[in-house]
């Protein structure tokens, strides 16, 4: 199972928004709708953003968004904001019952 | 507060076995099902192993399967991963995460701990 392509960094500044693609194949982000982000800063671990494509966990902030067209998901962080530097990934559930991680995308608030 | 703390991590050879565990506590842990994930430098995160509340479904990555093993006690809130035959690639931090979806198919790694460094040299 080759992992999700994300692209390796993203930029933007204050109170922008900016988008990271996460794109997958038919046997995984473009068959099932278990999609899931993750948010990392360095040396912590990982912290769930959104999960079934587009939910967010209780406590996680509604700037950001998450969506689906195909074998792409896309996660959208509005109102950037200096904390919300790190690095994301995706993942996808698949059609031979195991998980695939994307390769993750640096985000940088200039 | 939810709490997963792994332990059993360390230096061994090429070759040779190690188990590491995780505690779970903040939750009723049979409502979850239970993953193993790990990161290294090089390859990012990697999906390890999954099991389900009752330990009837489990699956493993390709880069894994038939070295290693993952349990649970339900009784003790504890998951568990033997890990045999180790490989240099095995190398990596080792991630305990909890899953809402409690059949561990179509889930998402809700809880995660700090991790448990496994160094094969």
């Amino acid at each position: 199972q080759s992992a999700l392509t994300q692209p390796a960094s993203v930029s933007g500044s204050p109170g922008q928004s900016i988008t990271i693609s996460c794109t997958g194949t038919i046997s995984d982000v473009g068959v099932y709708n278990f999609v899931s982000w993750y948010q990392q800063h360095p040396g912590k671990a990982p912290k769930l953003m959104i999960y079934d494509v587009s939910d967010r966990p209780s406590g996680v902030s509604n700037r950001f968004s998450g969506s689906k067209s195909g074998n792409t998901a896309s996660l959208t962080i509005s109102g950037l904001q200096s904390d919300d530097e790190g690095d994301y990934y995706c993942t996808s559930y698949t059609t031979t019952y195991t998980y695939v991680f994307g390769t993750g995308t640096k985000v940088t608030v200039l | 507060e939810v709490q997963l703390v792994e332990s059993g991590g360390g230096l061994v050879q090429p070759g040779r076995s190690l188990r590491l565990s995780c505690a779970a506590s903040g939750f009723i842990f049979d409502d979850y099902a239970m993953h193993w994930v790990r990161q290294t430098p090089g390859r990012g995160l990697e999906w390890v192993s999954g099991i389900s509340w009752n330990s009837a479904t489990i699956g493993y990555a390709d880069s894994v399967k038939g070295r290693f093993t993952i349990s649970r006690d339900n009784a003790r809130n504890s998951l568990y991963l033997q890990m045999n035959t180790l490989r240099v690639e095995d190398t990596a931090l080792y991630y305990c995460t909890s899953d809402p979806n409690s059949s561990s198919r179509g889930g998402h790694f809700a809880y995660w701990g700090q991790g448990a460094l496994v160094t094969v040299s």
